[in-house]
C-alpha cells in the first residue's frame, strides 16, 4: 500500500543554518505531495504542496520539489529561524490508491532551532 | 465557519467516565477525518466520514470508540469507559470531496484529553 517515510528526528540546528528534512514515498498512481507543520500547542497547518512531478512547492522560505524518479519530496530552507521550531509532517494523496485519495502521513520530524 | 472548530480544547476526565469530543468542519466540506496524536507520536488515523456515512472505520482502536456525523456537518467522537492510554490530542480535519488530492486537509486545533 501507499506509504510515506521521513527522516527520524529530532533535528537540532542553530539559527541561520540550512535545513533538509528527507521524505520518500511509495504510491500506486501519481500522488499529490504535501508538507504540514505543527507548531507547539497547535493543530497541523498546510505548509506547501505539489500536485505533479517536477512541481516545486514553496512557502515562508521553505521549498520542496516533487521528484518522481527518486520518489522524494525533501523539505529545504536556506536559513532557519527559532520560530521554525515545530514538527513537520510529509503526506501524500493518491487518487488511485487504496486510501481513496485521503492523506497518508509520515511519522513527523521534530525541528528545534537554537538562537 | 471560517475554520475547523473543535471543542473542548482541553478535557480532563476520570478513568471509566465517558467523553464526547466535537468537531465542526468548514462549511461545505463533505469529508471529515479524526486522528489521534499521542505524546511525541505521529498521527494515528481513527475514522473518516463522507457526508454522514463512514466508509473507513478501520482506525478505531476498540469498541469503546465510536463516532457519528449528522446533517453532513458536525461530528462527535465518543470514548466510553475511558482508560489512561486514551490520553492524547484528538485532531479533526475536513476537506472538499475532491479536496485531499488538490488541497489537502484543513485541521482544527485539537482537543487535549487527559484521563486521570
Amino acid at each position: 500500500g501507499d506509504s510515506v517515510t521521513q527522516m527520524e528526528g529530532p533535528v537540532t540546528l542553530s539559527e541561520e543554518a540550512f535545513l533538509t528534512i528527507n521524505c520518500t514515498y511509495t504510491a500506486t498512481g501519481y500522488p499529490s505531495l504535501f508538507w504540514y507543520v505543527q507548531y507547539p500547542g497547535e493543530g497541523l497547518q498546510l505548509l506547501l504542496k505539489a500536485t505533479k512531478a517536477d512541481d516545486k512547492g514553496s512557502n515562508k522560505g521553505f521549498e520542496a520539489t516533487y521528484r518522481k524518479e527518486t520518489t522524494s519530496f525533501h523539505l529545504e530552507k536556506g536559513s532557519v529561524q527559532v520560530s521554525d521550531s515545530a514538527v513537520y509532517f510529509c503526506a501524500l494523496s493518491d487518487r488511485y490508491g487504496g486510501s481513496q485519495g485521503n492523506l497518508i502521513f509520515g511519522k513527523g520530524t521534530k525541528l528545534s532551532v537554537k538562537p | 465557519g471560517a475554520g475547523v472548530s473543535q471543542s473542548p480544547s482541553n478535557k480532563v476526565t476520570e478513568k471509566g467516565k465517558d467523553v464526547e469530543l466535537r468537531c465542526d468542519p468548514i462549511s461545505g466540506h463533505t469529508a471529515l477525518y479524526w486522528y489521534r496524536q499521542s505524546l511525541g507520536q505521529g498521527l494515528e488515523f481513527l475514522i473518516y466520514f463522507q457526508g454522514n456515512s463512514a466508509p473507513d472505520k478501520s482506525g478505531l482502536p476498540s469498541d469503546r470508540f465510536s463516532a457519528e456525523r449528522t446533517g453532513g456537518s458536525v461530528s462527535t467522537l465518543t470514548i466510553q469507559r475511558t482508560q489512561q492510554e486514551d490520553s492524547a490530542v484528538y485532531l479533526c480535519a475536513s476537506s472538499l470531496r475532491t479536496g485531499p488530492f488538490n488541497y489537502g486537509y484543513t485541521f482544527g486545533s485539537g482537543t487535549r484529553l487527559t484521563v486521570v
